[in-house]
C-alpha cells in the first residue's frame, strides 16, 4: 500500500522552543493533507487541513500561529509547533490523500509523532 | 456538523468468537463511510469503505460493514476473530462532496487465544 512516513517519530523538547514534525507521501503525490492530534486512548481531531501552494486550513478552536503548517511541494507537508507548552504534548498524525492514479481520493496515515514538552 | 459515535469503548473476545462494532454517525447529506484499524504500535489502516451501491461491503482480513441508511449505522463484522485482531478500531465519516474526515472514539478490541 501507499507509504506516509513522518519524522521524527518521537521528539522531547523543552517549554518555549519550536518543534518541526515532517509528513512525506512516499510514493504517491498528495494535493492535500490533513493533521491530526491524538489524545491518549482518545480518538484523533483533526487539527487542520494543508492543501499544497495554499494555506491552511484550520478546525475551530486550533491556534494558526501556535501550529505552522506548510504545504510547499505534492509529497511533503509540514507541522511546527511553536512556543511549545507541556500540554502541547501529544501524538500528532498527518494524512495525506493521493491526488491522481489509481489511488485516487483514497487517504493514508503516518505512523504519528510523539511530542513531548518538558 | 458531522459526529460518529461508537458505543463500545473495549471489548474482550475468545478468538474464535464472532465481532461486531457498532458505528452511528450524524451527517444531513450523502456521506462516504470508513473503518480504520490500529495495531498496537502501527499506524492506522484502512479496513473497508462504502460510498455507494451494495451496502454490505468486504474489506480485507475477512471484515465486513453494513451501512443502513434508516439507522445511520455502519456496524463491523467479523464471524470469527483471531489473535492478531486485537487493535483499536475507529470508523469514520466524511460527506460525499467533503473534504473532512471524522471519527469516532474508538473501540479497542482484545482477543484473548
Amino acid at each position: 500500500g501507499a507509504v506516509v512516513s513522518q519524522h521524527p517519530s518521537w521528539v522531547i523538547c523543552k517549554s518555549g522552543t519550536s518543534v518541526k514534525i515532517e509528513c512525506r507521501s512516499l510514493d504517491f503525490q498528495a494535493t492535500t493533507m490533513f493533521w491530526y492530534r491524538q489524545f491518549p486512548k482518545q480518538s484523533l481531531m483533526l487539527m487542520a487541513t494543508s492543501n499544497e501552494g495554499s494555506k491552511a486550513t484550520y478546525e475551530q478552536g486550533v491556534e494558526k500561529d501556535k501550529f505552522l503548517i506548510n504545504h510547499a511541494s505534492l509529497t511533503l507537508s509540514t507541522l511546527t509547533v511553536t512556543s511549545a507548552h507541556p500540554e502541547d504534548s501529544s501524538f500528532y498524525i498527518c494524512s495525506a490523500r493521493a491526488s491522481l492514479g489509481t489511488r485516487f481520493y483514497e487517504q493514508y496515515f503516518g505512523p504519528g509523532t510523539r511530542l513531548t514538552v518538558t | 456538523a458531522q459526529s460518529v459515535s461508537q458505543h463500545n469503548h473495549h471489548v474482550i473476545l475468545s478468538e474464535a468468537a464472532s465481532l461486531e462494532l457498532g458505528c452511528n454517525y450524524s451527517y444531513g447529506g450523502t456521506v462516504n463511510l470508513f473503518w480504520y484499524v490500529q495495531y498496537p504500535g502501527q499506524h492506522l489502516q484502512l479496513l473497508l469503505k462504502y460510498f455507494s451501491g451494495d451496502p454490505l461491503v468486504k474489506g480485507i482480513k475477512g471484515f465486513e460493514a453494513e451501512f443502513i441508511k434508516s439507522k445511520f449505522s455502519f456496524n463491523l463484522r467479523k464471524p470469527s476473530v483471531q489473535w492478531s485482531d486485537t487493535a483499536e478500531y475507529f470508523c469514520a465519516v466524511k460527506g460525499a462532496a467533503g473534504n473532512k474526515l471524522t471519527f469516532g472514539g474508538g473501540t479497542r478490541v482484545l482477543v484473548k487465544p
